[in-house]
Order: structure tokens, then sequence, then C-alpha cells
């Protein structure tokens, strides 16, 4: 089993809709928890964090994190198809000294107008 | 433009050659980062510095692979002999405070 589960989509939907994207995990040590959003041949951008259990809003944005069952969810609202995208979740861990972020695989989304 | 910059943004080379890829990170972050990215998966933790100082270094990091950060300031990643499983996007990324910042990737393509 992977640490950081992700379903690769595609998901296609149309603009406005509201898009919700999850990630399972299995690792407790995870501290913080992401989402970056990844353009086509472009590097990752960071979107959202947070790293306590519940929900937090920027915009039409809301990532939710449940640490009790080990599941975090970005929502989009009104979604546009300027957010089409592949979207990741990651999550952080500290260990030994040393800090590094464990990805999903990210899903695709694509916003048809 | 003061976010994560790299260089070159795309290389082509022959299998065997040795490549050396350049990460500059954001001024005043410390942390730095260098990441792979293959089609269809999410980026995969490579190696970690603090300062100067390559605090961790992933098993993903064969003996063909060196990673510097001489000033603690830009950090170069080489590959030696590359094969064609080494075509990938190479990321950096730096933070401060934990929240990783990622440049834009250096594509590289292996014949």
């Amino acid at each position: 089993q992977k640490e950081v589960e992700q379903d690769p989509g595609p998901l296609s939907v149309p603009e406005g809709a509201i898009v919700s994207l999850n990630c399972t995990y299995s690792n407790s040590a995870f501290q913080y928890f992401m989402w970056y959003r990844q353009y086509s041949r472009k590097g990752p951008e960071l979107l959202m964090y947070t790293y306590s259990s519940g929900n937090k809003e920027d915009g039409r944005f809301t990532a939710q994190v449940d640490k009790s069952s080990k599941y975090i969810s970005l929502f989009i609202r009104d979604s546009q198809p300027s957010d089409s995208a592949t979207y990741l979740c990651a999550m952080s861990v500290f260990q030994g000294g040393s800090e590094k972020l464990v990805f999903g695989k990210g899903t695709k989304l694509t916003v048809n107008p | 433009d003061t976010g994560v910059s790299q260089n070159p943004r795309h290389k082509i080379t022959k299998r065997g050659q040795n490549v050396t890829f350049r990460c500059d990170p954001i001024s005043e972050h410390n942390r730095l980062y260098w990441y792979r990215q293959t089609l269809g998966q999410g980026p995969e933790f490579l190696t970690y510095f603090q300062n100067e100082a390559q605090l961790e270094k992933s098993r993903l990091l064969s003996d063909r692979f060196s990673a510097e950060r001489p000033k603690g300031s830009f950090s170069t990643l080489e590959i030696q002999r590359t094969e064609q499983g080494d075509s990938a996007m190479y990321l950096c990324a730096s933070s401060t405070t934990g929240l990783q910042y990622f440049g834009p990737g250096t594509r590289l393509t292996v014949t």
C-alpha cells in the first residue's frame, strides 16, 4: 500500500460545477497537508495547506482534513475552465532532522465551458 | 521574479552522457529539495539540503546521482552515465517554514 492514495481520474465537469478531489493516507506521522495545482509541463503551484483537522477556505477553494479517517479533500466551487489542471495532494513528514513531501499521483481535472 | 528558478528548462542527451541541472531557490530560503516526476505520477523525493548540508538522500538517488549546495544558495544535480530510465522532470523546491515552493522544472530526455 502506498503512503498516499489519490484517484488519478481523469475528471471532467461542466463550468460552474462543484469539484471534489480526495486523498487517503496511511502514515500517522504526516504533519502538513497540502494541495498543489500543476499545469501541463509546469512545476507544481501551492494552492492550500493546513496542519489540523477541519476546514480551511480560500476564495472558491476549501481544503478539508480528517485525521481520524486519514482522509483529505479539496473542493472547488463555481469551477472555471482555467481550473483545468492536475491537482496533487501532498503531505509532509519530519523525521530525524530531515523533511520531505510525499505526493499522491495527481487527479487530472478538465472544466468544460 | 523572486520565485525558484531552474536551468535548463529542457535537456536532451544521449545515453551514457553526463548532465547537470541548476536550481536557484527563493533568496531567503535555507531549505532546498530535489524531486523527480515521471509521466502520470506525483513528484518523488530525491534529496534535501538545509543550508549547505545534505541531510537526506532517497534510495532513488543511485550512485550515478550527486547533488551539491556549496554555499547554501544555489544547488546542482548531476547525473552521470545517463540511462533512458532517467528521463523525467526534475523539480527543485525551497522553503523556510516547511511549505515548499517549486520551480518550473528541468525536463530531461535521454535518447
